[in-house]
Parts: C-alpha cells; structure tokens; sequence
C-alpha cells in the first residue's frame, strides 16, 4: 500500500536549464497538489490537478511553470530555464475523490524533491 | 498576505506534560483545519482536522479546538513524548479555496525526555 512517491528525491540544476520533477499519487487517488517550501518558510500552494485538467493553478508562477497530470503516468512539474531562487523543496499530494460528491479536504505528502539550482 | 498564521516559531516541552501549538487565521470562508506534523527531509504527515461545525476533535493523545468568533485553533498534545519532536504546521481550506491548502510558517516543537 504505497503512499505518495516523488522522484528524483534530490535535483541539482544549473541555470538556465529545465528541472522536471514527478509525482505518483496514492493508488485510488485522482486528486494531485503541488507544494513548494522555501527555506524557513511554511508550504505555499502552487496548482491542484485532476486526470488530464488543472483545477486550480493560482499559485503558480506566471512564467517558467508548468504542471500536468495526464490520464497515464505520473503528474509532472516542468520549470524551465531554472534560477537560482526556484531552489526549495517541492511537495506533492494526493486525495482520493469524495464519496457522492462530498470533499475530502485531507491530503497526503509524498517526501518532496529537493532542487538545488547553481 | 498570511490568512493562516503561526505565531510561535517554536516551543519546548518536558516529557509528559501538555504540548499546546496556535494558529490563527484571517479568512472566513475556510471551513476545514488540519494539522500536519513533519521531520526534516520528510513529507509532511497528517495528524488531525476539525470542519468548522465542530469546536473539538479528539484522536488518542492528539486534540484540536476550533473558536471561530476568534479565528483560532490549537493542538494540544497530551502527554508529550520525545518522538513528537517535529515542525508543526496547520493548514485551512474551504469556500473558493477548495482543495488548496493554505499553510501557517510552522512551529517547530521540542520534547525533552
């Protein structure tokens, strides 16, 4: 019974280049969040994705960011031409679809990549 | 702007005592709170939530009270043991940010044996 898993666990880019970090949901989950913690900062929403649609991406940054979560694999977070400030630790979550259309609010973390831009 | 706020960076304990974490929010329209808890270089794990129709969760050693005329919450931990040594975050959702969770900075808590 697998939980969320991330790779690569750690990422070291240089600028300019593009960083590509993957996401496998929990198995029954359809819901996907990305997550990105800078340091000594709390963990800041960045999009929400269901098979094949972005639901939410208001915390994405308007350039260079991309997310996709497509009907096979895993989701996807693309950040082109990486720079030194894209370094933090990004966090992926899942939640199963609610029973009868209810919510379900809890969501469960994967261990996170952690991307070192030099 | 920070809707969701932890005021105490951090927080230290003797084993077997209560352990009370804070946090505070601005936004009225969250209507479901969770608390994570989270070791370094690890994801954040889910511990707790309470919906705003309730004032009180309970869950083994973990409780959580909800006052909404404050826009308060807190997680008390009772009794505190040192495995509990961790960052805590608490999170709200609810009215259009649904399935967006919107994190406090964290309170790293200390148990001392």
């Amino acid at each position: 019974n697998a939980g969320v898993m991330q790779n690569p666990r750690h990422l070291v880019r240089r600028r300019g280049q593009e960083a590509r970090l993957r996401c496998s949901p929990m198995k029954g989950h359809s819901h996907v969040y990305w997550y990105r913690q800078l340091p000594e900062e709390g963990l800041k929403f960045m999009v929400y994705l269901q098979k094949e649609n972005i639901i939410d991406e208001s915390g994405m940054p308007k350039e260079r960011f991309s997310a996709e979560f497509p009907k096979e694999g895993p989701s996807i977070l693309r950040i082109q031409q990486v720079v030194r400030g894209d370094s933090a630790a990004y966090f992926c979550a899942s939640s199963p679809l609610g029973i009868a259309g209810l919510r379900v609010d809890e969501q469960f973390f994967g261990p996170g990549t952690r991307l070192t831009v030099l | 702007d920070q809707q969701v706020k932890q005021n105490s960076p951090s927080l230290s304990v003797q084993e077997g005592r209560i352990s009370i974490l804070n946090c505070d929010y601005t936004n009225s329209m969250f209507d479901y709170f969770l608390w994570y808890k989270k070791y370094p270089a690890e994801g954040p794990t889910f511990l707790i939530s309470i919906s705003s129709i309730k004032d009180k969760n309970e869950d083994g050693r973990f409780t959580v009270f909800l006052n909404k005329s404050a826009k308060h919450l807190s997680l008390h931990i009772v009794p505190s043991q040192p495995g509990d040594s961790a960052v805590y975050f608490c999170a709200a959702t609810g009215g259009t940010s649904y399935g967006k969770l919107t994190f406090g900075q964290g309170t790293i808590l200390t148990v001392h044996p």
